[in-house]
């Protein structure tokens, strides 16, 4: 798999957009990009995955440039209950038995 | 609800007594699949189950066991638990090994052995 780098931590306040951004020099050409978000002593939950381009649901989007070296997860308009540790993981769309988290992005929002 | 259900949330046990945390889901999953969180290290996968009867080893798998023999049920087995198994558990499943779109994960069973 893919390995990923991204900040160790960021912070922002309510009501601002925060854009968390995932480098992966090695992606591959199977490869998606998957991010997931955990709060403390809970399990990981799915946010969004995509491959090219822009993807975008109810709760983010994924900003993938051209190159797919590198991604940008956007949080429009965070609150506090967006304190949350955020992961982006690259591998094959039938990677299910390799999911490896790294530490993630440490989120702190302030009011 | 569909959801991932673990038990026990909270355990605290001594050294080499056999212990089971059982994990169920409700959503006819084919694939489920145990991590281990601990500080500074991430997740990590101990086991990994494609479907019934069908298990096989991920990052971490000694010290564990594990059973399919139900879709809905994956326990996670400790024979002889011992200090360094201490961590934070969650259980995973999604409806097939091939499904990218992301898997459901339990709230957590936090181990402690003395």
């Amino acid at each position: 798999l893919a390995k990923t780098t991204q900040p160790i931590s960021m912070d922002s306040y309510e009501g601002q957009e925060v854009n968390i951004t995932c480098s992966h020099n090695n992606i591959a050409t199977n490869d998606y990009i998957t991010w997931y978000q955990q709060f403390p002593s809970q399990g990981p939950r799915f946010i969004i995955q995509g491959y090219k381009t822009k993807v975008t649901n109810e709760v983010a989007s994924l900003f993938i440039p051209a190159d797919r070296k590198s991604s940008t997860l956007s949080l429009p308009r965070v609150s506090l209950s967006d304190t949350a540790v955020y992961y982006c993981l690259v591998g094959p769309y039938n990677a299910g038995n390799m999911l490896t988290f790294g530490g993630g992005t440490r989120l702190m929002v302030k009011p | 609800e569909a959801q991932v259900t673990q038990n026990p949330r909270y355990l605290i046990t001594v050294t080499g007594k056999k212990l089971t945390v059982t994990c169920s889901q409700n959503m006819n999953h084919e694939y489920m699949s145990w991590y281990r969180q601990d500080p500074g290290l991430g997740l990590r996968q101990i086991y990994y189950s494609m479907n019934v009867e069908v298990t096989d080893k991920g990052d971490v798998p000694e010290g564990y066991k594990v059973s399919r023999k139900e879709k809905r049920n994956f326990p996670l087995i400790l024979e002889s638990p011992s200090p360094n198994q201490t961590s934070l558990y969650f259980c995973a499943s999604s409806l097939s090994w091939a499904d990218g779109d992301g898997y459901t994960f339990g709230s957590g069973t936090r181990l402690t052995v003395v």
